[in-house]
């Protein structure tokens, strides 16, 4: 069965870290484009990161130098390592593959249950 | 960054009813534009891809239609279950991927 199931969420104090995990399996996340979007309580959708096949990493200027992304293709796992967290960084995350068609289009075509980040002292 | 915006924000609606959703688009995005569909609690569900590509499994009465900066969702004949909230989401101009607001579509 194709899943991801995050795990690592919970109450962190500002300026404190955190490591959210996302293990795959159906699928390698390897030979994907893997994100991370994140929904503020009674928000809308916000995309925060992503890792390339080629191992490239891209993230939200919101986040840009707190949060790395980085996998590990042998336990086919995603992580999104977060530092210096806000208040405002206070979300549900989700990981979500970035899936292609022929044609190019590419759309988050397999999301995680989402873990809860509370950003609170 | 491309911004993306939704109309309505919400909207009340019965079963049986057809349903409208907009999107536009800050700057042309040619037809890379997706759907999700969000229930309370649970994580977002793709239902359209490239504009009007119908994901697998999603049911034929959603419907996608626009290219450039404009954009609908149509849903022909609203059941219990569609009752959710529907993002749209551009992925011509990457990184960033940016949603839309939301719409809400309630139970009227």
């Amino acid at each position: 069965e194709v899943q991801l199931v995050e795990s690592g969420g919970g109450l962190v104090q500002p300026g404190g870290s955190l490591r959210l995990s996302c293990a795959a399996s159906g699928f390698a996340v390897s030979n994907n484009y893997m994100s991370w979007v994140r929904q503020a309580p009674g928000k809308g959708l916000e995309w925060v990161s992503v890792i390339h096949s080629d191992g490239s990493t891209y993230y939200a200027d919101s986040v840009t130098g707190r949060f790395a992304i980085s996998r590990d293709n042998s336990k086919n796992t995603l992580y999104l390592q977060m530092s210096s967290l806000r208040v405002g960084d206070t979300a549900v995350y989700y990981c979500a593959r970035n899936g292609f068609d022929s044609s190019g289009h590419d759309a988050f075509d397999i999301w995680g249950q989402g873990t809860m980040v509370t950003v609170s002292s | 960054d491309i911004q993306m915006t939704q109309s309505p924000s919400s909207l009340s609606a019965s079963v049986g009813d057809r349903v409208t959703i907009t999107c536009r688009a800050s700057q042309s995005i040619s037809r890379y534009l997706n759907w999700y569909q969000q229930k309370p609690g649970k994580a977002p569900k793709l239902l359209m891809y490239a504009a009007f590509s119908l994901q697998s499994g999603v049911p034929s009465r959603f419907s996608g239609s626009g290219s450039g900066t404009d954009f609908t969702l149509t849903i022909s004949s609203l059941q219990p279950e569609d009752f959710a909230t529907y993002y749209c989401q551009q992925s011509y101009s990457t990184p960033p991927w940016t949603f839309g607001q939301g719409t809400k579509v309630e139970i009227k």
